[in-house]
């Protein structure tokens, strides 16, 4: 029972347009919701996160949006550059956090 | 300040042995959580330990246990293993809780023959 699912396997972009990922969620007892970055042979890195409470959080490139009402959150990148390439993992946090299985960014030059 | 350390980073085991891995949270973290990582999975949740108690479990069998020590580094264990076992196994410390920004290591790469 996947309760965090990020349905794009992969997403390809064009250097300096907005990279869009999605992630929907099941469980209404998520109320903390994060972006990890991965590399190959890396562990997740730390991108963004959000809380229930709020809509939207901005850092920088990064900009993630929540609907709680259909259950779903967005990361946008603009501009999107070539060291952006990497997998982006959705999490939700309910005291233990559920990742989604993960979206392969590539950003062309 | 070091980072999460995990060791060994590549390890091959048969079916039916069992394996030990361990890991080195960032100092002053005392939240200590573990995940498997298979292809199309994601990352799945195994346990989050805090002051050497399981605070949290994943669902998995029995077979996956922890531990953390009083120095906060954690070790887990796989016994019987499987094929299905073959993974990556990443360790994540946080200061006190989950919710807390959640540091990787760069993870155990287990092969299951």
């Amino acid at each position: 029972d996947q309760q965090v699912k990020q349905n794009s396997p992969s997403l390809s972009v064009q250097e300096g347009r907005i990279s869009i990922l999605n992630c929907d969620y099941t469980n209404s007892m998520f109320d903390y919701f994060l972006w990890y970055k991965k590399y190959p042979a890396e562990g997740p890195t730390f991108l963004i996160s959000i809380s229930s409470i709020k809509d939207k959080n901005e850092d920088g490139r990064f900009t993630v949006f929540l609907n709680k009402s259909a259950k779903h959150l967005s990361l946008h990148i603009v501009p999107s550059q070539p060291g952006d390439s990497a997998v982006y993992f959705c999490a939700a946090s309910a005291r233990k956090l559920t990742f989604g299985q993960g979206t392969i960014l590539t950003v062309h030059p | 300040k070091a980072g999460v350390t995990q060791t060994p980073r590549y390890l091959i085991k048969t079916r039916g042995q069992q394996v030990t891995l361990s890991c080195s949270p960032i100092s002053g973290h005392r939240s200590v959580s573990w995940y498997q990582q298979t292809p199309g999975q994601g990352l799945q949740f195994l346990f989050e330990y805090f002051s050497e108690t399981q605070r949290n479990k994943g669902n998995f069998p029995g077979r996956f246990s922890g531990r953390q020590f009083s120095n906060s580094r954690s070790e887990m264990n796989v016994s019987t293993l499987e094929l299905g076992d073959s993974a990556l196994y990443l360790c994540a410390s946080s200061l006190r809780q989950v919710e807390d920004t959640q540091y990787f290591g760069p993870g155990t790469r287990l092969t299951v023959l």
